[in-house]
């Protein structure tokens, strides 16, 4: 059971126009939201976060909202560039009994054309 | 640089075989954790330490799996009788505080089970 859906395996855009990543989850106890970028044959790179009191944050570029009562949030990067081409996951924190771990979604392969 | 290193970054191994791979965490990180990627998944965790206590495994994890964190630095994978099912993208991760603060991924090990 996936309690984090990105159901976008991929998404292409021009170079310039905005990107949105998708992402929902299953788990209400989330409360904290994080996305990362992946390259091939790297590690993941975080990117933004959001805590659930806010329904926006913005860094730059890149802006990620909120939607509690949906369990839904977004990832948009304005304007794209070439060099935003990679996989992009949204994770969240589960604590469980002391321990704490991140769960991810499948990822969306973002390829931005020059 | 003071990332989170990983060594080696690819291991081809015989089915069969044992292998270790090894994790630096940032230095003055005290969680650190064990993920797998295998293509078209996110990373899914395996195994949470915080110092040199291991908090969880996750049941993905079998009997033939072990990890180590001596002293609460470095961290050690060990992988026995490997089968070609293990082969994957294993990730090591480091944080410092809790839950609403970002994980930093080492580059990861490639491994190749024939």
């Amino acid at each position: 059971d996936q309690q984090v859906k990105q159901n976008s395996p991929s998404l292409s855009v021009q170079e310039g126009r905005i990107s949105i990543l998708n992402c929902d989850y299953t788990n209400s106890m989330f409360d904290y939201f994080l996305w990362y970028k992946k390259y091939p044959a790297e590690g993941p790179t975080f990117l933004i976060s959001i805590s659930s009191i806010k329904d926006k944050n913005e860094d730059g570029r890149f802006t990620v909202f909120l939607n509690k009562s949906a369990k839904h949030l977004s990832l948009h990067i304005v304007p794209s560039q070439p060099g935003d081409s990679a996989v992009y996951f949204c994770a969240a924190p589960l604590t469980q009994g002391g321990s704490e771990k991140l769960v991810f979604g499948k990822g969306t392969k973002l390829t931005v054309n020059p | 640089d003071t990332g989170v290193s990983q060594n080696p970054r690819h291991k081809i191994t015989k089915r069969g075989q044992n292998v270790t791979f090894r994790c630096d965490p940032i230095s003055e990180h005290n969680r650190l954790y064990w993920y797998r990627q295998t293509l078209g998944q996110g990373p899914e965790f395996l195994t949470y330490f915080q110092n040199e206590a291991q908090l969880e495994k996750s049941r993905l994890l079998s009997d033939r799996f072990s990890a180590e964190r001596p002293k609460g630095s470095f961290s050690t994978l060990e992988i026995q009788r490997t089968e070609q099912g293990d082969s994957a993208m294993y990730l090591c991760a480091s944080k410092l505080g809790g839950i609403d603060t970002e994980a930093f991924f080492g580059q990861g090990t490639r491994l190749t089970v024939v």
